[in-house]
């Protein structure tokens, strides 16, 4: 079946650590996006990307990184000058004209320890 | 700067009756698509219903319908014959221009509580 993968579901950090959440989708939509919820918060964009090898800042883009080598993946790092990291991260991917909702992936609950 | 603004923080309602969850929005884009999704306890996010701005009905997907007046820029969802399973967080979501590939901004949220 077709979907979005997120991975790990739960992923722990240390102080000064940067990590890496993995999203992978086999829906061959062109456009990826990361977004990040915090608690009774909707969902703030992170960056996106609307084609391989380019993607754009979102709202709240400091201190993450991404990349987007293939269409089927778009890793988030997380890296150690964000400051307040941990949230529910989710990645989105949607694709094509008219009214498409986005695909989500079941997210990952990031926490520094 | 478009907007998303969801005013009941949580809502109320009886099994088998229908709710309305309130959405306003601010574009100054003639162009855009106006979305619900649902996010049971889970955490992953469904997509329910979609509504464009050129449409000239109310979008409906089966108990779900969107009940969209332009003038007033309110975009409501109405659950009909609500059901236990219907408890969760209802974002309202909007996406400047046509197709995909735009990003989309949420609201913050309502959550709905159906009660037996």
């Amino acid at each position: 079946d077709g979907g979005i993968t997120q991975s790990p579901k739960y992923l722990f950090r240390k102080e000064g650590q940067n990590v890496t959440l993995s999203c992978e989708q086999n829906l061959n939509h062109d456009a990826m996006y990361w977004y990040r919820q915090d608690p009774g918060q909707g969902l703030r964009l992170i960056y996106y990307s609307q084609i391989v090898n380019d993607f754009q800042k979102g709202d709240i883009a400091e201190g993450y990184s991404v990349s987007r080598e293939k269409k089927e993946s778009f890793p988030l790092t997380v890296t150690s000058a964000q400051k307040n990291p941990t949230a529910f991260y989710l990645c989105a991917s949607g694709g094509g004209q008219g009214n498409y909702g986005y695909t989500f992936g079941s997210g990952t609950r990031l926490t520094v320890v | 700067a478009q907007k998303i603004t969801q005013t009941q923080p949580g809502m109320f309602v009886q099994e088998k009756e229908a709710v309305t969850l309130d959405c306003t929005y601010d574009t100054s884009d003639p162009s855009y698509g106006l979305f619900w999704y649902k996010q049971p306890s889970s955490g992953e996010m469904i997509f329910l219903i979609y509504q464009g701005s050129y449409d000239q009905q109310n979008a409906t997907e089966g108990r779900y319908s969107l009940n969209f007046q332009k003038a007033r820029k309110s975009a409501n969802l109405v659950i009909s014959a609500s059901q236990l399973g219907d408890s969760a967080m209802y974002f309202c979501a909007m996406r400047e221009g046509r197709g995909g590939g735009f990003k989309t901004i949420f609201g913050a949220g309502t959550r709905l509580f159906v009660k037996a």
